[in-house]
């Protein structure tokens, strides 16, 4: 089955820095690519997503790129803020088959003032 | 109500205990989770179900029973879970679609401690 890895478990920036959280998967058959947050005893909201037939997305400060060839995609925030602060877990899912989400371990990002 | 939503938010069992959770979802989705949320394996796979029907079932122990009467309930029920089955538990829906992207709306989560 499909397996997700996820890098950094933690992250530290200063506040107007730009974060940086990778992902690898395992399934060739995966094509889509979303990312969720968790805000700290909240429920996790789909912040943003990627398709495998597009490499790049972007949604204001946040972006999502995808290396299907490499089988990694990764989530980019620039101009951090506090409110930032939060759990960033990636996944990945398939078409067909085995259409659930596999989660990848989270991030743990803290945003410092 | 709207979303997702789940009760109870919080339970305490003994061991030997029977109990159940509830979750609604009132999108009008046709797929519904139940995912497991602990420090351990943050957000681990339990059930899926597919227009009422279980479509997965992640090698989960015999002691967590699924029940999907229709396509806008979920239950779990518990019997004689262990200490390690403490968790946040998370019921998510989805509109499957036939591109694959699944986006998932999550519910606040029953917080489970097993003593």
């Amino acid at each position: 089955g499909e397996n997700v890895e996820q890098h950094p478990s933690t992250l530290s920036v200063q506040e107007g820095d730009s974060a940086v959280i990778k992902c690898t998967y395992s399934d060739s058959a995966s094509n889509y690519f979303p990312w969720y947050k968790q805000e700290l005893g909240k429920r996790p909201q789909l912040i943003i997503d990627i398709r495998s037939n597009v490499g790049e997305k972007k949604d204001q400060r946040i972006a999502v790129t995808l290396n299907k060839t490499a089988k990694h995609f990764s989530l980019h925030i620039t101009e951090t803020q506090p409110e930032d602060s939060a759990v960033y877990f990636c996944a990945a899912s398939q078409r067909t088959g085995r259409r659930a989400l596999t989660f990848g371990s989270g991030t743990r990002l803290q945003v410092q003032p | 109500e709207t979303g997702v939503t789940q009760t109870p938010r919080h339970l305490v069992m003994g061991m030997t205990n029977k109990k159940s959770l509830k979750c609604e979802q009132h999108l009008g989705h046709n797929a519904m989770y139940w995912y497991k949320q602990s420090a351990k394996k943050p957000l681990e796979l339990m059930f899926v179900y597919s227009l009422e029907e279980r479509v997965e079932n992640n090698s989960v122990p015999s002691r967590f029973s699924p029940e999907c009467p229709n396509s806008s309930h979920l239950f779990l029920h518990l019997h004689t879970l262990q200490p390690e089955d403490s968790a946040l538990y998370l019921c998510a829906s989805s509109q499957e679609a036939s591109s694959g992207a699944n986006v998932l709306t999550f519910g606040a989560g029953s917080r489970l401690t097993v003593l």
